[in-house]
């Protein structure tokens, strides 16, 4: 069975700060993707990136880099320089791509982990 | 694209009653999905649409759980005879069709207090 692992709860941090959030993952495919959601405190989940298991080159988006590494099953977002609105909880996600049942690909959430950037 | 819409976004309702909740997907997409969240935990998925069929059910829908999506287009889920635990975000997704790395799109969700 799938299953995605983050093991900080929360993590404060002052304002222009970076910050890595830890994401480990297991499954038994070959071929998955890796998600990361962002929650603001209005609830709404909010896509941020997507990457399948074949695709290990690291991604920079803006001040949102992701470091995804197969041989220790981790799939890490940092944050460059930190703004207050990046204060959220951010969820780690993974979908099997072979047929789950009924071809649902349902996604494998983490347990989160909230963000607090002080000013 | 005017994203994916829940509603009602609270309902407070007494044990024993029966809720429904209403979805509206993004209008191209023919995947429907519902989740539902606790406090600090992450959404665990409970049942997912390809356009008007129900393909796949979690576990952790019992009997008291039941979701429609008729014509493909907005879905339902009702929860009959309400218990405490059922206290939780519901949180309702959309997506294309392809491989597994289509992403979720997900609403606002509603938020259901069981009292």
């Amino acid at each position: 069975a799938q299953k995605v692992t983050q093991a900080q709860t929360e993590i404060s941090v002052v304002e222009k700060e970076d910050v890595t959030l830890d994401c480990v993952y297991e499954t038994r495919d070959t071929t998955y993707y890796l998600f990361w959601y962002k929650q603001p405190p209005s609830g709404e989940l909010v896509f941020l990136i997507r990457r399948n298991s074949f695709d290990e080159q690291n991604e920079i988006s803006g001040r949102y880099s992701w470091n995804f590494q197969k041989s220790t099953s981790s799939f890490n977002f940092t944050i460059t320089a930190s703004q207050v609105v990046d204060s959220a909880v951010y969820f780690c996600a993974l979908s099997e791509a072979a047929y789950s049942g009924a071809g649902s690909y349902q996604l494998t959430f983490g347990k989160g982990t909230k963000l607090s950037v002080i000013p | 694209d005017t994203g994916v819409s829940q509603d009602p976004r609270h309902k407070i309702t007494k044990r024993g009653q029966n809720v429904t909740f209403r979805c509206d997907p993004i209008s191209e997409h023919n995947r429907l999905y519902w989740y539902r969240q606790t406090l600090g935990q992450g959404p665990e998925f409970l049942t997912y649409f390809q356009n008007e069929a129900q393909l796949e059910k979690s576990r952790l829908l019992s009997d008291r759980f039941s979701a429609e999506r008729p014509k493909g287009s907005f879905s339902t889920l009702e929860i009959q005879r309400t218990e405490q635990g059922d206290s939780a975000m519901y949180l309702c997704a959309s997506s294309v069709t392809g491989s597994g790395g289509s992403p979720l799109h997900f609403g606002n969700g509603t938020r259901l207090t069981v009292t």
